[in-house]
C-alpha cells in the first residue's frame, strides 16, 4: 500500500490533556498536511508543513516533520471535547501536484 | 465565500447501474481532485483535473471516470457499479499549486451500492 501508517488507531483522553499522533510514511515529500474529520464527513485542513521545515504551530496545534525517519506528529494541547474527531495526515510529493496520499487515522475521543 | 460543493449528498444506486456525482471549486480555485473513502481501505485518491486536463490518476479500474468544464466544476462517473463502490466520495479543491494553504474537501457523497 502506498498510504502511511498512523499511531496510536484510537486514543481516548480527558479535557485539558494533551494529544499526540505520530504519522509514518514511505516516499519522499514536498509537504505533509494534517485534516479533522468529524463523524464521516468532509475532511477540514489543520495545518501544512512543507520538507524544508521542521516544526510549525497553529494555535493549540503543534506539527513536527523528520524527513529524514519519514515521520511527523502532530500535538494538540489543552483538548476539548470539540475536538473528538479524526485525524490524518497526507503527504503530496514533489511532482505530483494534486495527490494526496493518507494515512489510516487515528480516532481521538476527548471526554468532558 | 462559499465552500466546495458536492451534489447530491446521499445517492443509493443498483448493482450495474452508473452514477455521475457532481462538485463545484472554491471561486478561483482550478484543481479538483476525488478521493474514495471506504472503512477498509481508507481515504484513496481517484484523479486531480486542472484546467480541464487530468493531472494525476490512482489506482483505480477504468469504470471510474471524471472530467473538468471550463467553470472549474467536476464530475466524476462510476460505470456499472459494483457493491464494493459503497463509500464516501470526496472532492477537494484548490488553486492548483503544489501546497499553497492546503486543500479544501466538500462534505462528500455517500453512495450506496445495493
Amino acid at each position: 500500500s502506498q498510504q502511511g501508517e498512523e499511531d496510536p488507531q484510537a486514543l481516548s483522553i480527558q479535557e485539558g490533556e494533551n494529544a499526540t499522533m505520530n504519522c509514518s510514511y514511505k516516499t519522499s515529500i514536498n509537504n505533509l498536511q494534517w485534516y479533522r474529520q468529524n463523524s464521516g464527513r468532509g475532511l477540514v485542513h489543520l495545518i501544512l508543513i512543507r520538507s524544508n521545515e521542521r516544526e510549525k504551530h497553529s494555535g493549540r496545534l503543534r506539527v513536527t516533520l523528520d524527513t529524514s525517519k519519514k515521520s511527523s506528529s502532530l500535538l494538540i494541547t489543552a483538548s476539548r471535547a470539540a475536538d473528538t474527531a479524526s485525524y490524518f495526515c497526507a503527504t503530496e510529493g514533489s511532482g505530483n501536484t494534486g495527490k494526496l496520499i493518507f494515512g489510516q487515522g487515528t480516532t481521538l475521543q476527548v471526554k468532558p | 465565500k462559499a465552500g466546495v460543493t458536492q451534489t447530491p449528498r446521499y445517492l443509493i444506486k443498483t448493482r450495474g447501474q452508473q452514477v455521475t456525482l457532481s462538485c463545484s471549486p472554491i471561486s478561483g480555485h482550478r484543481s479538483v481532485s476525488w478521493y474514495q473513502q471506504t472503512p477498509g481501505q481508507g481515504l484513496q485518491f481517484l484523479f486531480e483535473y486542472f484546467s480541464e486536463t487530468q493531472r494525476n490518476k490512482g489506482n483505480f479500474p477504468g469504470r471510474f471516470s471524471g472530467r473538468q468544464f471550463s467553470n472549474s466544476r467536476s464530475e466524476m462517473n462510476v460505470s456499472t457499479l459494483e457493491l464494493g463502490d459503497s463509500a464516501l466520495y470526496l472532492c477537494a479543491s484548490s488553486w492548483g499549486g503544489q501546497g499553497g494553504n492546503g486543500y479544501t474537501f466538500g462534505s462528500g457523497t455517500r453512495l450506496t451500492v445495493v
